[in-house]
């Protein structure tokens, strides 16, 4: 039980485009969905908490504007990487928690090569 | 802020034990996890622990805490080729619903 799956899992576009990147909980209902980044051999930075039917709440330093997230079902939350840029190449991990747990459950990632 | 500290790298031979350790800031800490890496993928939760317990134990893993000091300790046994990767410890402070404050990770390298 408790599996997050993500989708894709590497994706590679050009500069100026937008990416969506798909979070899925596949046998349990998130009422709380989390995006992480991870940069090259560093840990992973908390970029957003979603809520089922809210707006986001995002970390100081990141741009809602260019990370656009919706979470419109218990099962699925997804990231729009916006005009992606080179700088935005990174490691994506999205995790969930269920309603009656603090325990999240983290996606396999998904790795964004920005050209 | 909360800060969550863990040494960055620890090199075992195949069939010793392996101690990671990790210290954390914030004394409202409530769950204190730890999670593998692999290379090129997520996080997989390896054990979790209260902070109400001192120990926890798992097959092979064995979670220490000692809250007093805000620290905490992974201990592998009999630790395997398979064991290499990088290991995250992360606290989550007592509030519903809020995210993970990770460590920069311990990459464990395991030598046959």
């Amino acid at each position: 039980g408790a599996v997050v799956s993500q989708h894709p899992s590497r994706v590679i576009c050009k500069s100026g485009t937008s990416v969506k990147i798909e979070c899925r909980s596949l046998d349990f209902q998130a009422t709380t969905m989390f995006w992480y980044r991870q940069f090259p051999k560093k840990s992973l930075m908390l970029m957003a908490t979603s809520n089922e039917g809210s707006k986001a709440t995002y970390e100081q330093g990141v741009e809602k504007d260019k990370f656009l997230i919706n979470h419109a079902s218990l099962t699925l939350s997804t990231l729009t990487v916006t005009s992606a840029h080179p700088e935005d190449s990174s490691f994506y991990i999205c995790s969930a928690r269920g309603p009656y747990t603090e325990t999240q459950y983290f996606g396999p990632g998904t790795r964004l090569l920005v050209l | 802020g909360e800060d969550v500290e863990q040494s960055l790298f620890l090199s075992v031979r195949e069939g010793d034990s392996s101690v990671i350790n990790c210290t954390y800031t914030d004394s409202s800490s409530t769950y204190l996890y730890w999670y593998k890496q692999e290379p090129g993928a997520g996080l997989q939760l390896l054990t979790y622990i209260f902070s109400n317990m001192d120990m926890k134990q798992d097959q092979r893993l064995t979670v220490l805490l000692n809250k007093k000091d805000k620290h905490l300790s992974l201990r592998i046994a009999d630790t395997q080729t398979g064991d290499s990767a990088i290991y995250f410890c992360a606290e989550k402070e007592d509030q519903a619903g809020t995210a993970l404050i990770f460590g920069k990770g311990t990459t464990l390298s395991v030598s046959s």
